[in-house]
């Protein structure tokens, strides 16, 4: 298959605490697993990402860990603050050699002051 | 970073109507793509685009659907006819095509389709 599956759909947390957000997959020939944030009336954009090479990668506030065996990956934000609240979509990229990327179905993330 | 256009921003048709969505990919990009999203939900893809062909379509891309870039000018998905579930918001995504699984892919803006 290649479904990816994303927790939780919806994450209330308070400012300067952390964020998580899980997602696991189906195609095992996944090697690529993007970070996608989007807020309302936007385009998707890109602000983390992983690839099979790798077991976790840090941009400032934001952690990725994947587990190639358990088919699954994260995302961590730490020190969360009201900026970060938006709807965040984790994706991997399935099926024939063609690049087609495979979205979870999103995580909306507030952060309360 | 990499900037992906797309025009128009809305487009409101009726049903039965043709429309085509223009895409202006990054300049030295060549794989193509476009995502469907329907309000509330993940991005859905559609199909991607090399070398001025069709590399993989979803279920999603109905045979009313046909993409093409004439002459390294706009990507563009036409829609025809078009029916009431077209509904939705297209996004255009470009990758700079490096051969492997794994290109980074820019989103565009989208276009805000509304078909009555």
């Amino acid at each position: 298959g290649e479904q990816v599956e994303q927790l939780p759909s919806i994450l209330r947390v308070q400012e300067g605490s952390s964020a998580s957000i899980n997602c696991s997959y189906e195609d095992s020939a996944s090697n690529y697993f993007p970070w996608y944030k989007q807020e309302p009336g936007e385009n998707p954009k890109l602000i983390i990402d992983i690839r099979s090479n790798m077991e976790r990668k840090q941009i400032q506030e934001l952690i990725v860990l994947l587990d190639k065996k358990a088919k699954r990956f994260s995302l961590h934000i730490t020190d969360t603050q009201p900026g970060d609240s938006a709807m965040y979509f984790c994706a991997a990229n399935t099926g024939a050699n063609t690049g087609k990327l495979t979205f979870g179905h999103g995580t909306i993330l507030r952060v309360h002051p | 970073g990499p900037k992906v256009l797309q025009i128009p921003s809305h487009q409101i048709i009726d049903m039965g109507q043709m429309v085509t969505l223009n895409c202006d990919p990054v300049s030295n990009h060549l794989y193509f793509y476009w995502y469907k999203q329907i309000l509330g939900q993940q991005m859905e893809f559609l199909v991607n685009f090399y070398n001025g062909k069709v590399m993989e379509k979803s279920k999603l891309f109905k045979d009313q659907f046909s993409v093409e870039r004439p002459d390294g000018s706009y990507f563009t998905l036409k829609i025809q006819p078009t029916a009431l579930e077209d509904s939705a918001v297209y996004f255009c995504a470009s990758s700079p095509g490096t051969g492997r699984r794994g290109d980074t892919q820019y989103f565009g803006p989208g276009t805000r389709l509304l078909v009555l």
